[in-house]
């Protein structure tokens, strides 16, 4: 089972959907991050959380640790949203992300 | 701003080569991180400098070195190079190490031939 478990791997949606990606994790964390790969695959980082929720534009990024859980929402998604969003956990002690699979996001016209 | 720069952008190698992969992190930025991303694969974590020392290490294979010199930026050294060495190499850098934010370069695509 892997340490960092996303869900669903592949998504398709309508422009202006509310989109929702989850990433579960079974290991003690320090933090987690949001990533965002487009084809070519450079990365950028969204959000980087340890506690509570983040806000920024359209994104919306929040964890419970207790639950060992963290959700990425978009608002009014768009075509220029569709990229691959990975969730990438920094384990208690260490200095490496470990990464979910990613959810490959495609939002149609 | 300035963001994480890696050189070269693209690199083709045969087998058996070596290659090095440069990374220069953002300006004050001192801890640097590498990782390997197949194709297909997700990314995984190689090995980590903070401060000029290894901090941590990942899945790097002994034919792989690293350093991270003076002016913060860092080298990654592969030798005996293998077609399964392939793959899209990513530097990240933060200002300090263990509760920061990874900032990520646009990765050197290494194809072994």
């Amino acid at each position: 089972k892997n340490e960092v478990e996303q869900s669903p791997q592949n998504l398709t949606a309508q422009e202006g959907e509310f989109i929702t990606i989850n990433c579960s994790y079974s290991v003690g964390i320090s933090a987690l991050h949001w990533l965002q790969q487009h084809p070519g695959g450079g990365i950028v980082s969204l959000f980087m959380l340890s506690s509570g929720k983040k806000k920024h534009g359209r994104l919306i990024a929040t964890i419970n640790i207790q639950e060992k859980h963290s959700s990425l929402h978009i608002t009014a998604s768009h075509p220029r949203d569709s990229a691959v969003y990975i969730c990438a956990v920094r384990r208690g002690g260490a200095d490496g992300l470990t990464f979910g699979k990613g959810t490959h996001l495609i939002i149609q016209p | 701003a300035a963001g994480v720069i890696q050189s070269p952008r693209h690199l083709i190698k045969e087998k058996r080569e070596t290659a090095t992969l440069k990374c220069y992190p953002i300006p004050r930025h001192d801890t640097v991180y590498w990782y390997q991303q197949g194709p297909g694969q997700d990314p995984q974590f190689l090995i980590s400098f903070y401060e000029k020392m290894q901090s941590d290490k990942g899945s790097i294979p002994d034919r792989f070195s690293a350093q991270q010199f003076s002016d913060y930026h860092s080298e990654l050294n592969m030798s005996s190079l293998e077609l399964g060495d392939s793959a899209l190499y990513f530097c990240a850098s933060s200002l300090g190490d263990t509760y920061y934010e990874q900032y990520f370069g646009p990765g050197t695509r290494l194809t072994v031939t």
